[in-house]
């Protein structure tokens, strides 16, 4: 099993709607989350941080995070084509707390 | 406000030969990180330094060598290229301790070995 899962896509969601992408962990003790975008030919860009049980809200983005159910989403409303990428989720791992276990990415597309 | 600069850019090597990628941060991170990417794989860890003076293997060690000069650079190095190790390369900062920061990235080098 792999420590951070997410599903692959491509995730294709209409302009102006709500896109979710989700992401699953297998270390109950994990503490700090983040959502990265990236885009193609481009480096990881941080766009969330989550600490705690819950939801955190930044512009269009909203990160959610249930420890109980090792599960974090990012939920980005009003769609844009500029939020075609890749997004990546990231966790801190168990062994050693300086590293940071990523998963595999989700592609969305948003179509206009 | 550059944040984490690798070199060089893109390099293209011959098989056997050898490189050192170069990354340096300015924002007094005490964790650093090297990272390749190959499509549908994800980011996977080479190499990273918890702190000034030392260095721990990640996930896909073999062929790399790394040097934490000092706290600002960290460096990757290709003893003797094999096309295995075509890829993208990326370095990363983050304060460490905790490590309830985040990552940061540099832009990345584009490696292809012939």
């Amino acid at each position: 099993q792999k420590e951070v899962e997410q599903n692959s896509g491509p995730l294709s969601v209409p302009e102006g709607a709500i896109a979710s992408l989700n992401c699953t962990y297998s270390d109950r003790v994990s503490q700090s989350f983040f959502w990265y975008r990236q885009y193609s030919g481009k480096s990881p860009e941080l766009i969330m941080s989550i600490y705690s049980n819950g939801d955190k809200e930044d512009g269009r983005f909203t990160a959610q995070l249930n420890k109980a159910s090792q599960y974090v989403s990012l939920l980005i409303r009003d769609s844009q084509p500029s939020d075609s990428a890749t997004y990546l989720c990231a966790v801190t791992g168990y062994s050693s707390a300086s590293k940071i276990i990523f998963g595999s990415g989700t592609r969305l597309s948003i179509r206009p | 406000n550059a944040g984490v600069t690798q070199t060089p850019k893109f390099q293209v090597l011959k098989t056997g030969q050898s490189m050192t990628l170069q990354c340096a941060q300015d924002m007094n991170h005490n964790s650093m990180y090297w990272y390749r990417q190959d499509p549908g794989m994800g980011l996977r860890l080479i190499y990273y330094s918890a702190s000034e003076g030392t260095t721990d293997k990640g996930e896909v060690p073999n062929g790399y060598n790394v040097s934490r000069l000092n706290k600002r650079e960290f460096s990757l190095r290709l003893e003797s290229a094999a096309p295995s190790q075509t890829s993208v390369y990326f370095c990363a900062s983050s304060a460490g301790g905790n490590s309830n920061q985040p990552q940061h990235f540099g832009d990345g080098t584009r490696l292809s070995i012939l």
